[in-house]
């Protein structure tokens, strides 16, 4: 059983367009990290969010943490093909333990 | 220079075969981990260590080792390859700050045939 659920899995649309993948838990979190990896390379951390209902925008990505601290989400606008990859979340939870628990991946391509 | 980095960074061993993954990082942190990516899964983590003398399993242990040799050394060991552990295998380190960054290798790609 997956202790994070990323929805959707695959997302191939075309250049312009927006997106959101969700991120999803029965489980509460210390905090969230959203990481991109590219082909051939180990993923790399895009943000982390820690407040519940905390907001955080990195040029087009938006990334929100739910209230409950038990899902997030990302929202690409106008997304270019330089935004292709897959995309991970990450959560720690509240434990002595900083161990890290990931999704699936949305693995998202962009056409131009 | 990578702050993490794998070695080798392919490899395809036969079933039965004992085999190593090493990692090795500049980044002066105290936590490493090994994690394994399948398609549809994600990254599962195979086993952790906070320090030199702290080693812990992880939630798909079975089937590996691992050895912290140093602060800036970890390495995994599968004792008797098997097909379904053919996978990419990823190293990573973090601060011990709560909620700091991980930092990846590039991984290993293994092929157990």
């Amino acid at each position: 059983t997956q202790l994070l659920e990323q929805s959707p899995q695959f997302l191939s649309i075309q250049e312009g367009e927006n997106l959101t993948v969700y991120c999803n838990s029965s489980s509460v979190f210390s905090s969230l990290q959203w990481y991109r990896q590219e082909p051939g390379e180990g993923p790399v951390l895009l943000v982390t969010v820690v407040t519940g209902g905390e907001v955080k925008k990195l040029k087009r990505l938006t990334f929100q943490f739910g209230d409950a601290r038990k899902d997030s989400s990302l929202h690409i606008t106008a997304a270019q093909p330089g935004d292709t990859g897959l995309y991970l979340c990450a959560g720690a939870r509240f434990q002595g333990a900083q161990k890290l628990v990931f999704g699936q991946g949305t693995r998202l391509t962009i056409n131009p | 220079d990578a702050d993490v980095t794998q070695t080798p960074r392919n490899r395809i061993t036969k079933t039965g075969k004992r085999i190593m993954l090493e990692c090795s990082q500049t980044k002066g942190h105290d936590r490493m981990y090994w994690y394994r990516q399948d398609p549809g899964l994600g990254l599962r983590l195979i086993y952790y260590s906070f320090d030199v003398k702290d080693i812990n399993k992880g939630e798909i242990s079975d089937g590996y080792s691992v050895s912290r040799q140093a602060q800036a050394k970890f390495s995994l060991s599968l004792e008797s390859a098997i097909p379904n552990q053919t996978a990419l295998y990823f190293c990573a380190t973090s601060g011990t700050g709560t909620n700091t960054e991980a930092f990846f290798g590039q991984g290993t790609r293994l092929t157990v045939v």
